[in-house]
Formats: structure tokens, C-alpha cells, sequence
């Protein structure tokens, strides 16, 4: 099976912290993804990474950076954290091919900014 | 930009009944995937059905199944002897064949009451 491990289920961080999400998947998916989930707005891309050191802005980029260095890690960076970032941030990763388009996802981050 | 629309934020379902969850979708392209995905609460979202735009039959997979209509741009979920454990938000999702990049709704909660 398919594992994509995200660091942190909480995290607590304080207004201006520079704050790291880490995704790392297990499957050698080229694919890469972030996002963003919040009551009523669904998901929203934030950022997303065809492969390794390659990124493309998603939906709502903006107070985000991302970071891929190697193939199975996908790491979300926010620069200085502000309290509209407070949300759960979901990563998930796809191959490309026959199966692309399915996305598996790990279990989310749950982040509060204070 | 493709959209796609849940028009139920919440749905409720009697144990061992049928429910259907709507899905709309906006596109210009003909050649796409549709997808169901299923998150139990405090659980890892997951695939629950995939349909490729240019197969005529729906798929389904053991209770999961789809109405899909191509010319209407809708994708329906129709779960069949509701169980306990169907119970999670789901979320429709649009995606074109080359750009690996999906589009999610803003999610329907499923209720099952026992």
C-alpha cells in the first residue's frame, strides 16, 4: 500500500514563526501536493511538484513556499505564520501513467497559529 | 478554470438504505477523469471510485457507484445498503487527463443513522 507520512497531526505555532510541513511518500510517485482544507471552502491547492526540485503554484500560493528536494519529500514552508493560516493541511502524492490522477493522501496536519 | 459543485453541504442515510451524493463539474475539455474520495472523520481520505470521461458505462465498485453524465456534466456517487462506516465527508473531484492536478468540491458530510 501507498503511505504518505506527514509529520505532525498538531502542530501549535506562534504569529511570525517560520513554520515546516513534511510529506514524505514511499512509493516513488513523481507527483507531489499540498493542500489546504477548510469548513465550506473544500480543498485548495497551494502548491504542487512534478518532480524533484520542479514546483507550480496552485490555488492559493500566496504566505507559502515549498521545497522538494528529493523524489519522496515535500516539505511546505510558511515564511512567517499569520492566524488566517490556521487550518488542516493535507499532502498527498500520484504517479504519472496509467494510474496518474489518483491521489493518496496522509492522514493531515492540523495547524493552530496563535 | 474547471469548478466543481456539491450542492449538499450535509445528507443523512438510514442503515442498509440507499443514498445518492451530487456532483457537478465545469469543463471545456473532453478528456478528464471524475473522482469520488471518502475522509472519515479523523481518518486518511481515500478513493472510493474513479470514472474516465470517455467510457459510456459507469463504474462501480461493490456498493459505490456513479450516473455519469457527460452531456449534463454531472457525477452522482450512489452508495447502496448504507453501513455504519460510510459515514465521512466525500468529496467529488475533476481532473484533466495531462495535467495531474485535480479540482476538489467543497465536500458533502454523509450521516448514517442506525
Amino acid at each position: 500500500d501507498v503511505k504518505v507520512t506527514q509529520s505532525s497531526r498538531y502542530l501549535v505555532k506562534r504569529t511570525g514563526e517560520k513554520v515546516f510541513l513534511e510529506c514524505v511518500q514511499d512509493m516513488d510517485h513523481e507527483n507531489m501536493f499540498w493542500y489546504r482544507q477548510d469548513p465550506g471552502l473544500g480543498l485548495r491547492l497551494i502548491y504542487f511538484s512534478y518532480d524533484v526540485k520542479m514546483k507550480e503554484k496552485g490555488d492559493i500560493p500566496e504566505g507559502y513556499s515549498v521545497s522538494r528536494e528529493k523524489k519522496e519529500r515535500f516539505s511546505l514552508i510558511l515564511e512567517s505564520a499569520s492566524t488566517n493560516q490556521t487550518s488542516m493541511y493535507l499532502c498527498a502524492s500520484s504517479l504519472t501513467g496509467i494510474a496518474k490522477n489518483i491521489q493518496y493522501f496522509g492522514a493531515g496536519t492540523r495547524l493552530s497559529v496563535l | 478554470a474547471q469548478t466543481v459543485t456539491q450542492s449538499q453541504p450535509e445528507m443523512s442515510v438510514q442503515e442498509a438504505e440507499t443514498v445518492t451524493l451530487s456532483c457537478t463539474y465545469d469543463t471545456s475539455e473532453s478528456d478528464y477523469y471524475l473522482f469520488w474520495y471518502k475522509q472519515p472523520p479523523s481518518r486518511q481520505m481515500i478513493l472510493v471510485i474513479r470514472q474516465e470521461a470517455y467510457k459510456q458505462q459507469n463504474a462501480t465498485e461493490n456498493r459505490f457507484s456513479v450516473n455519469f453524465q457527460k452531456a449534463a456534466k454531472s457525477f452522482s456517487l450512489k452508495i447502496s445498503d448504507s453501513q455504519l462506516g460510510d459515514a465521512a465527508m466525500y468529496f467529488c473531484a475533476y481532473c484533466n487527463t495531462n495535467a495531474g492536478k485535480s479540482t476538489f468540491g467543497d465536500g458533502t458530510t454523509l450521516t448514517v443513522k442506525p
